[in-house]
């Protein structure tokens, strides 16, 4: 069965330092997410993506928060100067059409020190 | 926006029982989806269920959309069964808003 993959698995980065977490979605799927969970806590969406632009967006995707579908195949989640209430995990998840099942990939743990 | 509430918070099982999970949401749906997060925090879809009933082995699952209510079964619990539970909407819009989740412990 196709499934979404994420890169890293774990990312370890000092505070105020970029990083760019990647996922490649199921092939044929259309639309892409991200959503974040602080350990402990339930998880909270962050952004879609549908045909190259951001469709929604959250209240915690500010402008310290892109995405970017760079070729047929990945989408980023990059986050600008990072801060230690950014260490969560993260989720990038696909979908055919909206209102069918998301599939989620298995998360990057994102550690910020 | 909408608004997802699950209970129990939290529930403890032995191995062999039957339990039920419910989650209630506030408004109409286009989308439910059941997960399970296991110890390693990875999410499995569970169901893909905005109505009707749907069964898979141990599991299975009732969404009454007119009342607005969710039910996840959970028959002849397994240890491998312990972790978090959520329950997951999605409306007019392409997010999927998750409740607190149920976390269940099935010992031994």
């Amino acid at each position: 069965e196709p499934e979404v993959t994420q890169t890293p698995s774990h990312q370890v980065t000092q505070m105020g330092q970029e990083v760019i977490l990647r996922c490649v979605p199921i092939s044929n799927h259309l639309y892409f997410y991200w959503y974040r969970q602080i350990l402990g806590q339930k998880v909270e969406f962050l952004v879609s993506f549908y045909n190259n632009e951001i469709s929604e967006k959250s209240e915690i995707f500010d402008d310290q928060f892109s995405v970017e579908r760079p070729d047929g195949s990945n989408f980023t989640l990059k986050i600008r100067s990072t801060k230690l209430e950014d260490s969560a995990m993260y989720f990038c998840a696909s979908s055919p059409p909206r209102g069918q099942p998301q599939h989620f990939g298995d998360g990057t743990r994102l550690s910020i020190l | 926006g909408i608004q997802v509430e699950q209970s129990p918070p939290d529930l403890i099982l032995q191995e062999g029982a039957n339990s039920t999970l419910r989650c209630n949401f506030s408004d109409s749906v286009n989308n439910l989806q059941w997960f399970h997060q296991n110890p390693w925090g990875q999410l499995i879809n569970l169901f893909y269920i905005p109505s009707g009933t749907k069964q898979n082995g141990r599991l299975s699952a009732t969404t009454v959309a007119t009342e607005r209510y969710s039910l996840l079964y959970i028959s002849s619990s397994q240890t491998t069964d312990s972790g978090v539970y959520f329950c997951a909407v999605e409306t007019s819009g392409s997010r999927l808003t998750f409740g607190e989740g149920t976390q269940l412990t099935v010992n031994p």
